[in-house]
Formats: structure tokens, sequence, C-alpha cells
């Protein structure tokens, strides 16, 4: 158990509002990641943070924005959803022993109305 | 084309029979990785690999640095085992994702 939370677990939206999820972890570790997965494409990377203020795009960014204020914890955010954005997001953490072994949180399902 | 190449895409199976999943990658890596996805949608790391074969239970994963080519073998597969299966390289120091392989072992 790594100790990621993922928070809300469901949620449903309508189009045009903004939805933020986020991510905690107790063990302090500096990589933090959001995915999307869809069926067909498994799972892609939205945005990664490599410390606090430390972010990055991934390679399905658009649309989305991040956070990291604190080491624990990792905000992505929709700043106006849409329906494309109907999806299960994931949260992984790399405690950054080298190996880029990612441990994941509970995934969050999203649904866009 | 994707990097990562799983198949077969699905695989349905009886209990008991031996099974492999396979995956190929384009890529130069550094370590390729073998996860599971449980219907219930928790994703647990199962293998990292760099080289030769690695064993836990009933899992065992292989590679072949030089044919780019990886499996994960199930032996004397269970229920328990429906999963989907997740094939990752390490590359650059990014993650590329395969599409994952739906499993289902009938008892």
């Amino acid at each position: 158990d790594a100790g990621i939370t993922q928070s809300p677990r469901h949620k449903v939206t309508e189009t045009g509002t903004p939805v933020t999820l986020r991510c905690h972890q107790t063990e302090n570790h500096r990589y933090m990641y959001w995915y999307r997965q869809d069926p067909g494409h498994g799972l892609r990377l939205i945005h990664y943070s490599y410390g606090v203020k430390d972010t990055d795009k991934g390679e399905v960014s658009d649309g989305y924005s991040v956070s990291r204020s604190k080491t624990e914890d990792f905000l992505l955010t929709l700043e106006s959803a849409t329906s494309s954005q109907t999806s299960v997001y994931f949260c992984a953490i790399n405690p950054g022993t080298g190996t880029d072994t990612q441990y994941f949180g509970p995934g969050t399902r999203l649904t866009v109305l | 084309k994707n990097e990562v190449e799983q198949s077969p895409q699905n695989l349905t199976a009886q209990e008991g029979e031996f099974i492999t999943i396979n995956c190929s990658y384009s890529v130069g890596i550094s370590a390729l990785h073998w996860l599971q996805q449980h219907p219930g949608g928790g994703i647990v790391s199962l293998f990292m690999l760099s080289s030769g074969k690695k064993k836990h239970g009933r899992l065992i994963a292989t590679i072949n640095i030089q044919e780019k080519h990886s499996s994960l073998h199930i032996t004397a597969s269970h229920p328990r085992d429906s999963a989907v299966y997740i094939c990752a390289v390490s590359s650059n120091y990014q993650l590329i994702w395969g599409a994952g392989t739906k499993l289902i072992i009938k008892p």
C-alpha cells in the first residue's frame, strides 16, 4: 500500500463546469502523475510533477491544468469540462528509487453530461 | 503504430490452462513493467524487468531485449486471475503504455 488516495471516487457533472480532482499521498514521494484511462487507449499521461510547484505536460494535457503546492497533494483541474473528458482518472506516484515503478491510486470515475 | 503493442487484446481460457500474454515494443528501453488491473479498477505493479526472467508464484515474466519482446505467463490459471494485464516500458525517463490484454478465466 503506497498510501495514495483520490477524491472524489465518482463524479457526475455538466458540460462547462469546473472540476477538480485530488490526489493525496502519505509517503512524501517526489514524483506524481495524472493519467486518464479510456477503452482502447490504455493509460495516457495528462500531467506530472517532479516536486512542489514543478509540473510538466504529458501527451494529453489540453483542457487540463494541475497544481502542487504541497508534496502530498497533486490537483487536477478541468477548467470547463467537456463530454470528451468523461473517463477514469488515475493518480500515480513514483518513489524515485530509480526503477520507474509507479504505484496507483484507486481511480476517479468522471462523467461529463 | 503504437510503440508498445500487446497481444492478444482479449483472451478467454478455462481454469487450469497455461496463459501467455505478449508485449512488443519499438523503442529503446531501460526497463519493462507488467501491471494488473482488476475488474474493480485498482492497478497493481507485478514485475519490472530489464533482462531475463522473473517469477512470482504462478506468474512468470520474461524479456528478450534483442527481439524487443516480453511475455507474461500464468501457470495453472484460476478465475481470480481474470483481469486486464498491462505492459509498459521505461524509455527516455517516461513510461509508454500498452493498451492492455483483458483475460477471463472460466471455472
